[in-house]
């Protein structure tokens, strides 16, 4: 039972616009949230993260939103760079403390020049 | 600054042979540590955390073992390894900000 979903496997998106990768969960204890970007034969690297307080984090050309109700979070970039191709993990948390994440299978963002 | 060590880089063994992968974390003390393995198509899966010297909890029923002998080094182990071991396994500790992964280890079980 997949607890964390993201549904499109790949994205392609021109560079400058603005790329928007999805994440679905269905644990309604979740309460905090990350995504993770990974290029090839690397570890993953954290990006940004949100608590199920709050609806929206930005940092920088990364902002996530929150919607608690539809129990769904989205990243968002902009503008695109092609430095930004990459997989891109969401990650969700219900156990405070332990930071046993759930992560999604990935979304594959390609940044076309 | 906190830094994370995973070797080798990239395996390859054949069903039935034995595992030890390793993974140090320099610069800070009393770490979180985890195990996670990527498989072909798959999310990261979290395989066994630690929160301390000898205390290794498995989160998902399989042909792996995990130890954690000195605070800052956990191994990731098999005594046999089957086709289905084959996959990318991460290393990772964690902070307050969240998780932060080691460069990797690729398996292909032959």
């Amino acid at each position: 039972d997949q607890q964390v979903k993201q549904n499109s496997p790949s994205l392609s998106v021109q560079e400058g616009r603005i790329s928007i990768l999805n994440c679905d969960y269905t644990n309604s204890m979740f309460d905090y949230f990350l995504w993770y970007k990974k290029y090839p034969a690397e570890g993953p690297t954290f990006l940004i993260s949100i608590s199920s307080i709050k609806d929206k984090n930005e940092d920088g050309r990364f902002t996530v939103f929150l919607n608690k109700s539809a129990k769904h979070l989205s990243l968002h970039i902009v503008p695109s760079q092609p430095g930004d191709s990459a997989v891109y993990f969401c990650a969700a948390s219900a156990t405070p403390g332990t930071y046993k994440y759930i992560f999604g299978t990935g979304t594959r963002l390609k940044v076309l020049a | 600054s906190q830094t994370i060590h995973q070797w080798p880089a990239t395996l390859v063994q054949p069903v039935g042979s034995p595992l030890s992968l390793e993974c140090t974390v320099e610069g800070t003390s009393n770490p979180n540590l985890y195990w996670y393995r990527q498989a072909a198509g798959r999310g990261l899966q979290l395989l066994f955390y630690s929160v301390g010297i000898g205390q290794i909890s498995s989160e998902v029923p399989q042909n792996l073992s995990a130890s954690r002998p000195q605070d800052r080094q956990f191994i990731l182990s098999s005594k046999k390894l089957l086709l289905s071991d084959s996959g990318f396994y991460l290393c990772a500790w964690t902070r307050t900000t969240g998780q932060y992964f080691g460069p990797g280890t690729r398996l292909t079980v032959t």
